[in-house]
C-alpha cells in the first residue's frame, strides 16, 4: 500500500531532551516536507527536500533540523524542545510530477513539557 | 507571513445544500490545492487547479481561480453528512518549492 509512515504517533516529552521523528514514503517520492499544525493557525510548512541531500527552509524553521539521506526517508529532529513546540506534525510527500498533489502521514502529536 | 485565509472559518449547512468556501492568498502561485482533514487525521488532496486555469471540476466539487484577486472557492455540490471535515487551500509559490496553507474552513453537514 502507497503510504507515508511516522514514528510515533504520539509523544510526551521534557524541555530539552532531544527527540527524532520519523517519516517514510514508499512511493519513491522526490518531494517531502514536514508542517506543524496549531489551533487557529492551519498548517505551516517548517522544512522541506527536493531530492536526497536537499533541504530547505519552510516558513517555521526555527528550532528544527532535517536530514534526507535516503530517498525514502526525512526524520525531523528537535535538538532541545521548548514548550512553543507542542503541536501537531505531519509529514508529507509529493512525486514532483503534474498533479502536484502532496501525500500526508497520519501525523504525530506533540507535547513538550 | 504568506499565509492565506479562508472564509468562513465554520459552515453549518443541511445534507442536500451546496457548500461554498474561500481563500485568498498573498503571493504569486503555481498551482493552488484543496485538501479534506478528517478531525486530527492526515490531510487528503482533493483537486488542483492551476495559475493559468479559471475554473475546474471533480466529481461534486468546482473550483474556481482569480489570479487578479489572489483568491479561491471551491464549492461542494449536493452534501453529504460524510463531507463534515476541515478543508485547507495551499498554494505552491512560484518562486521556489514552498507551500503555504490557509486556515481552514470547518464543515459541518447536517443529516
Amino acid at each position: 500500500e502507497a503510504q507515508v509512515t511516522q514514528n510515533p504517533r504520539y509523544l510526551i516529552t521534557v524541555t530539552g531532551k532531544k527527540l527524532t521523528v520519523t517519516c517514510s514514503q514508499n512511493m519513491n517520492h522526490e518531494y517531502m516536507s514536514w508542517y506543524r499544525q496549531d489551533p487557529g493557525l492551519g498548517l505551516r510548512q517548517i522544512y522541506y527536500s527536493m531530492n536526497v541531500e536537499v533541504t530547505d527552509k519552510g516558513d517555521v524553521p526555527e528550532g528544527y533540523k532535517v536530514s534526507r539521506k535516503e530517498k525514502r526517508n526525512f526524520p525531523l529532529i528537535l535538538e532541545s524542545p521548548s514548550p512553543n513546540q507542542t503541536s501537531l506534525y505531519f509529514c508529507a510527500s509529493s512525486p514532483r510530477q503534474a498533479p502536484d498533489e502532496q501525500y500526508f502521514g497520519p501525523g504525530t502529536r506533540l507535547t513538550v513539557t | 507571513s504568506q499565509q492565506g485565509e479562508e472564509d468562513p472559518q465554520a459552515l453549518s449547512i443541511q445534507e442536500g445544500e451546496n457548500a461554498t468556501m474561500n481563500c485568498s492568498y498573498k503571493t504569486s502561485i503555481n498551482n493552488l490545492q484543496w485538501y479534506r482533514q478528517n478531525s486530527g487525521r492526515g490531510l487528503v488532496h482533493l483537486i488542483l487547479i492551476r495559475s493559468n486555469e479559471r475554473e475546474k471540476h471533480s466529481g461534486r466539487l468546482r473550483v474556481t481561480l482569480d489570479t487578479s484577486k489572489k483568491s479561491s472557492s471551491l464549492l461542494i455540490t449536493a452534501s453529504r453528512a460524510a463531507d463534515t471535515a476541515s478543508y485547507f487551500c495551499a498554494t505552491e509559490t512560484n518562486t521556489g518549492n514552498q507551500f503555504y496553507f490557509g486556515t481552514g474552513t470547518s464543515l459541518t453537514v447536517i443529516p
